[in-house]
């Protein structure tokens, strides 16, 4: 059965930094882009970001550029996001999606599988 | 970027059909067949239904049916069940100098 576990959300002052973990189980990890998304409390789905299976291509919204990492471990099937100087428009419940398109982040990439979600709170 | 627009509520019986529009621009919807649409019950997380504008992945009932015109895809649900009222968003490609997902405002759709 195809699994996607997140980890790592919590309570955080503005300011500080949080690394969330997503570990894969279940298909063949390092042969699928994978992608965060997440949602803050009552509103919508927002893309944060996108990685290749290789981990060589990364791709951001705007509102976190140059403040959060997406990044992979390939030999311990897990995803991370390195968030840091979060604020408190980044509190929400942040998912980590496969993509189904293969190993490359393409356009025509849907996201198949979703984990159940990690909730992230940025308060002082 | 902007969200997509999304009505924010589609109600219907049971056993009607109804139909979810999702409007964006020429940048993104309009731009290529690549919106795809998600259903999310409170609590849980979304659930692919729709992509490439019209395809069911695996196990999704040919009940779900999606459309595009122009700047504007649809979602259509016909034969209403209790088990569809869940919220559903709509996701597109945005064409430009870098790669970039866009979700819609989503719409919470009622079994009355």
């Amino acid at each position: 059965e195809v699994q996607l576990l997140e980890s790592g959300g919590g309570l955080v002052q503005p300011g500080g930094s949080l690394r969330l973990s997503c570990a894969a189980s279940g298909f063949t990890f390092t042969s699928y882009a994978m992608t965060w998304v997440r949602q803050a409390p009552g509103k919508g789905l927002e893309w944060v970001s996108s990685i290749s299976g290789s981990g060589g291509s990364t791709y951001y919204t705007d509102s976190v550029k140059g403040r959060f990492t997406i990044s992979r471990d390939n030999s311990k099937n897990t995803l991370y996001l390195q968030m840091n100087s979060l604020r408190a428009d980044d509190t929400a419940v942040y998912y980590c999606a496969k993509g189904d398109s293969g190993y490359e982040i393409r356009p025509d990439m849907a996201m198949d599988v979703w984990g159940q979600g990690t909730t992230v709170t940025v308060s002082s | 970027q902007s969200a997509l627009t999304q009505p924010a509520s589609v109600s219907g019986s049971p056993g009607q059909s109804i139909t979810i529009s999702c409007t964006g621009t020429s940048s993104d919807v309009g731009s290529y067949n690549l919106v795809s649409w998600y259903q999310q019950h409170p609590g849980k997380a979304p659930k692919l239904m729709i992509y490439e504008v019209s395809r069911r992945p695996s196990g999704i009932s040919n009940r779900f049916s999606g459309s595009k015109s122009g700047n504007t895809a649809s979602l259509t649900i016909s034969g209403l069940q209790a088990d569809d009222e869940a919220d559903y968003y709509c996701c597109s490609y945005v064409h430009s100098n870098t790669f970039a997902y866009v979700f819609g405002t989503g719409t919470k759709v009622t079994v009355l």
